[in-house]
């Protein structure tokens, strides 16, 4: 059966410094998320990406977190400084059309 | 066998239809989260359970530990509550979250 695949599955880092978290999605979906869950609170939506560009991002979304799809099979989510409130984690998903992703396993990532 | 399951895969209704989603799990859970998916990806949260129930607004969502199942209601029902509708769990070993198949509803005018 078709899965999303995230690495690593635990990330463990400085405050400051830049972690990239990786998924690979199912190789014929065409819609690309990642979410975070901070542990004990609300699985919260960060952004969504068709077509090689985002196509919505929430307001946790800023300047310190992009995306990219660098080859055709892999999606990244780059936090370029992190902070200790970064700790938390992050799920990617992909789809076909927009609507019941498959959600990948996560990657915890804890910043001390 | 999954370790989420959600029924069922898709639910059309007529506005103002009381609506159930249920949902089951075969492992060990320390929280289950409802979760709803508008078109384009947004995921908003409804709610984290634990035990027992909890109301917000036309929705209520209730968990049986014992039984493995949670489910969903929606009162008076309303076109823009069409979504999909997520459940996943947290696992109390491994850290570990699952997702289950989603619930995609049509509420009709």
């Amino acid at each position: 059966e078709p899965e999303v695949t995230q690495t690593p599955s635990h990330q463990v880092t400085q405050m400051g410094q830049e972690v990239i978290l990786r998924c690979v999605p199912i190789s014929n979906h065409l819609y690309f998320y990642w979410y975070r869950q901070i542990l004990g609170q609300k699985v919260e939506f960060l952004v969504s990406f068709y077509n090689n560009e985002i196509s919505e991002k929430s307001e946790i979304f800023d300047d310190q977190f992009s995306v990219e799809r660098p080859d055709g099979s892999n999606f990244t989510l780059k936090i370029r400084s992190t902070k200790l409130e970064d700790s938390a984690m992050y799920f990617c998903a992909s789809s076909t059309t927009g609507v019941v992703p498959f959600f990948g396993a996560g990657t915890r990532l804890s910043v001390l | 066998k999954n370790e989420v399951e959600q029924s069922p895969q898709n639910l059309t209704a007529q506005e103002g239809e009381f609506i159930t989603i249920n949902c089951s799990y075969s492992v060990g859970i320390s929280a289950l989260h409802w979760l709803q998916q508008h078109p384009g990806g947004g995921i908003v949260s409804l709610f984290m359970l634990s035990s027992g129930k909890k109301k917000h607004g036309r929705l209520i969502a209730t968990i049986n530990i014992q039984e493995k199942h949670s489910s969903l209601h929606i009162t008076a029902s309303h076109p823009r509550d069409s979504a999909v509708y997520i459940c996943a769990v947290e696992k109390t070993s491994y850290d570990k979250v699952i997702f289950g198949p989603g619930t995609s509803l049509s509420v009709i005018p």
